[in-house]
C-alpha cells in the first residue's frame, strides 16, 4: 500500500539533546513537508521540500534542521536550540497538480 | 496577510446536521479544502472545492463557497459519532505553491449519542 510513514510515533527527549523524526514516503511525490501543531492552533509549517536535494524554510523554521537526499525520505532534526520542541509532527507530501496534502500518522514530541 | 479562521469548537446530536464554517483572506486561492483528523492521527481529506464552484456535494458531506465573502462551509448529513473528529480549513497560498496550504486552527467536531 502507498503512503507515508512517520517514525516514532513517540519520542521521549531530555533537554539539550537533539532528535531526528523519520518520513518516507511510497507515492513518488515530488514535494515533502513538515508541519508541527500544538493543541488549539492550526499546522503550521517548518520545512518543505519540492525536489531532491533542495528544501525550504517555511513560518517556524528556527530549532530545525532537514534533508532531502533520497526522493523518497525527508528526516527533520529538532535540535536542543528549539525552545519550546514539545509538540506534534506531520509529514505530508503532495504532487503540487492539486494541492492535495497526503500526511502520516503523525511522532509526538515529549521533552522532559 | 493570508489567514484562515475557524471557530475552535462545535457540539450535535447524533443524527442532526453539523455546520463547520470558514473564513479566508486570499482571493487568488485556487482550491480549498477540508481535512479530517481523528485522536493521535494524521489528517485526512475529506474534499476539496474549485475556486470557480459554488458548491459541491459527496454523499453526506456539502461544501458551499462564497467567495464574494470568502466564506467556506462545510456540511455533514445525519451526524456520526464516529465523525467526532478535528476539522481543518485550508487554502492554496497565493504565492502558488499549491502544496503549501494555509491551515485554519481547526474545529473540534463532538458528537453527542
Amino acid at each position: 500500500d502507498g503512503g507515508i510513514t512517520q517514525s516514532p510515533k513517540y519520542l521521549f527527549r531530555k533537554e539539550g539533546q537533539n532528535v531526528t523524526l523519520s518520513c518516507e514516503q511510497n507515492l513518488n511525490h515530488d514535494a515533502m513537508y513538515w508541519y508541527r501543531q500544538d493543541p488549539g492552533q492550526g499546522l503550521r509549517l517548518i520545512y518543505y521540500s519540492q525536489i531532491v536535494n533542495d528544501f525550504q524554510k517555511g513560518d517556524i523554521a528556527e530549532g530545525y534542521s532537514v534533508s532531502r537526499e533520497k526522493k523518497e525520505s525527508f528526516p527533520l532534526t529538532v535540535t536542543s536550540a528549539q525552545k519550546n520542541p514539545t509538540a506534534f509532527y506531520l509529514c505530508a507530501s503532495s504532487t503540487q497538480y492539486t494541492g492535495e496534502l497526503f500526511f502520516g500518522e503523525g511522532s509526538r514530541l515529549t521533552v522532559l | 496577510g493570508e489567514d484562515v479562521e475557524q471557530s475552535l469548537f462545535l457540539s450535535v446530536r447524533e443524527g442532526d446536521s453539523s455546520v463547520i464554517n470558514c473564513t479566508y483572506t486570499d482571493s487568488s486561492s485556487t482550491y480549498l479544502y477540508w481535512y479530517k483528523q481523528e485522536p493521535g492521527a494524521g489528517l485526512q481529506l475529506l474534499t476539496y472545492i474549485f475556486s470557480n464552484m459554488d458548491m459541491k456535494q459527496d454523499q453526506r458531506l456539502t461544501v458551499l463557497l462564497n467567495k464574494k465573502d470568502k466564506h467556506l462551509s462545510l456540511r455533514i448529513a445525519d451526524t456520526q459519532t464516529g465523525d467526532s473528529a478535528i476539522y481543518f480549513c485550508a487554502e492554496t497560498p497565493s504565492s502558488g505553491n499549491t502544496g503549501k496550504l494555509i491551515f485554519g486552527q481547526g474545529t473540534t467536531l463532538q458528537v453527542k449519542p
